[in-house]
């Protein structure tokens, strides 16, 4: 069964520092991995996606994640922390191997960006 | 524009009385799934579709009923609600195999 975890509820930092969010994930075989974001009272919005390749991907508004295959994670990381980037975020992953399965979410990390 | 809309965007109801909310999208997608949000869950998919007439369950599809008629619409049919049904609902959808996935404004239900 697939399954994603983010260790942290919770991750305060101050402006203009670099941030991290972490997800790990576990699949049968290769996986789909995504990054959304949700703003208060909003729906969810794609930041970045890992599909095969580079294992640095990079996404919207400065945001970058890794592909870490042997340690089974997929953390999300902005170089320089803007308090606009306070939200709730989510890391997904999806079975690349087995075609008819669902897309799993973790139960998503609160960051706060102090000013 | 392209968009995920769904419909109502909030509705209180009572325990026993049909409901069903709306799906839609324009972006021609094979795939579209139905999500519920609770606090420190995150989110749960309830069901979800390959394509028209294909239709599968998610995590936590009881209470819960899908149809996929026409590949634009896959409305979500709560036959019954109880309060625990009490939640935030996404629809979502995105074009295989490997697009992201788009989400739609959300639906607050609360049953009562």
């Amino acid at each position: 069964a697939q399954s994603v975890a983010q260790p942290e509820d919770q991750v305060n930092v101050a402006e203009g520092n670099p941030l991290t969010v972490k997800c790990t994930y576990s699949v049968s075989g290769n996986p789909y991995l995504f990054w959304y974001v949700q703003y208060p009272n909003r729906g969810l919005q794609f930041l970045l996606k890992y599909i095969t390749g580079d294992n640095l991907v990079k996404g919207s508004y400065g945001f970058e994640a890794e592909f870490n295959k042997s340690q089974t994670s997929f953390h999300l990381k902005k170089p320089s922390a803007l308090v606009s980037d306070s939200a709730l975020y989510f890391c997904a992953v999806r079975d690349r191997d087995n075609y008819g399965q669902n897309f799993v979410f973790g139960p998503g990390t609160r960051l706060s960006v102090l000013p | 524009e392209a968009q995920v809309t769904q419909n109502p965007r909030y509705l209180i109801t009572v325990t026993g009385k049909k409901l069903t909310v709306t799906c839609s999208q324009n972006m021609n997608h094979e795939y579209m799934s139905w999500y519920r949000q609770d606090p420190g869950l995150g989110l749960r998919q309830i069901y979800y579709s390959m394509n028209v007439e294909v239709t599968d369950k998610g995590d936590v599809p009881e209470g819960y009923k899908v149809s996929r008629k026409e590949k634009r619409n896959f409305p979500l049919i709560l036959e019954s609600p109880s309060p625990n049904q009490t939640s935030l609902y996404f629809c979502a959808s995105q074009h295989l195999p490997d697009d992201e996935q788009f989400f739609g404004p959300g639906t607050r239900l609360t049953v009562l």
